[in-house]
C-alpha cells in the first residue's frame, strides 16, 4: 500500500530536550515536505527536500532542522523544542518538485512542549 | 509570493442541502488550485485540483470548484451533503513556475446536521 508514515503520532516532551519525528514513504517520491498546523493559521512550510541532499527552508523554519540521506526518508529534528513548538506536524511527499504533482500526506505526529 | 484566503471558518449545513466553501487566492504567477480534505483525525488527502483546460473540475464523490481568473477564486460546491462529508477543507495553491511548495488557507470546518 502506497503511504507515508509518521512515528511517533503523539509525543510529549520537555523544553530543550532534542527530538526526532521520522518520515517514510514507499512510492519513490522525490519530493517530500514537512507542515506545521495550527489553529486558525491552517498549514504552514517548515522544510521541503526536491531530492536526496537538497533541501530548503520554507515558511517557518526557525527552530527545526531537517535532512535527506536516503530517497524515502525525511526526519524532522528539533534541537532544543520549546512550548511555541506544540502543534500538529505533517510530513507529504510528490512525484515531483514541481507544483503540479498530488501531495501525498502522513497521518500527523500531535507534539507537546512542556 | 501566493497567499489564499478562506473566509468562512466554520460551515454548518443539513444533511441533502447544497453548500459553498469560498476560496479567493492572490498570486503574482500562474498558479495550480488544489482542494484537500482532512477527515478527523487524518492527515489531508486530495479532493480536487485544476491544472489547467476545463474551469470546472469535479471529484468523485460529487464536490466540484471552478477556477475563476478574473475574480482569483477556486470555490467549492456540492449540490447535496452527506454526513460523511463532515471534514476541515484546506484551499491550496502552488507556483506554476517554482518549486512544489503548497501555500494553504486556513481551512473550513464544514459540519453536516441530520
Amino acid at each position: 500500500e502506497a503511504q507515508v508514515t509518521q512515528n511517533p503520532r503523539y509525543l510529549i516532551t520537555v523544553t530543550g530536550k532534542k527530538l526526532t519525528v521520522t518520515c517514510s514513504q514507499n512510492m519513490n517520491h522525490e519530493y517530500m515536505s514537512w507542515y506545521r498546523q495550527d489553529p486558525g493559521l491552517g498549514l504552514r512550510q517548515i522544510y521541503y527536500s526536491m531530492n536526496v541532499e537538497v533541501t530548503d527552508k520554507g515558511d517557518v523554519p526557525e527552530g527545526y532542522k531537517v535532512s535527506r540521506k536516503e530517497k524515502r526518508n525525511f526526519p524532522l529534528i528539533l534541537e532544543s523544542p520549546s512550548p511555541n513548538q506544540t502543534s500538529l506536524y505533517f510530513c507529504a511527499s510528490s512525484k515531483g518538485g514541481t507544483g503540479r504533482y498530488e501531495q501525498y500526506f502522513g497521518p500527523g505526529t500531535r507534539l507537546t512542549v512542556t | 509570493a501566493q497567499s489564499v484566503t478562506q473566509l468562512d471558518s466554520q460551515v454548518p449545513v443539513f444533511e441533502e442541502a447544497p453548500v459553498e466553501l469560498r476560496c479567493n487566492y492572490s498570486s503574482s504567477v500562474s498558479v495550480y488550485l488544489f482542494w484537500y480534505v482532512q477527515y478527523p483525525n487524518q492527515g489531508l488527502q486530495l479532493l480536487l485540483k485544476y491544472l489547467s483546460g476545463s474551469t470546472l473540475v469535479e471529484s468523485i464523490n460529487g464536490f466540484e470548484a471552478e477556477f475563476n481568473k478574473s475574480q482569483t477564486s477556486f470555490h467549492l460546491r456540492k449540490p447535496s451533503v452527506h454526513i460523511s462529508d463532515t471534514a476541515e477543507y484546506f484551499c491550496a495553491v502552488s507556483d506554476k513556475t517554482g518549486a512544489n511548495n503548497l501555500f494553504f488557507g486556513t481551512g473550513t470546518r464544514l459540519t453536516v446536521i441530520p
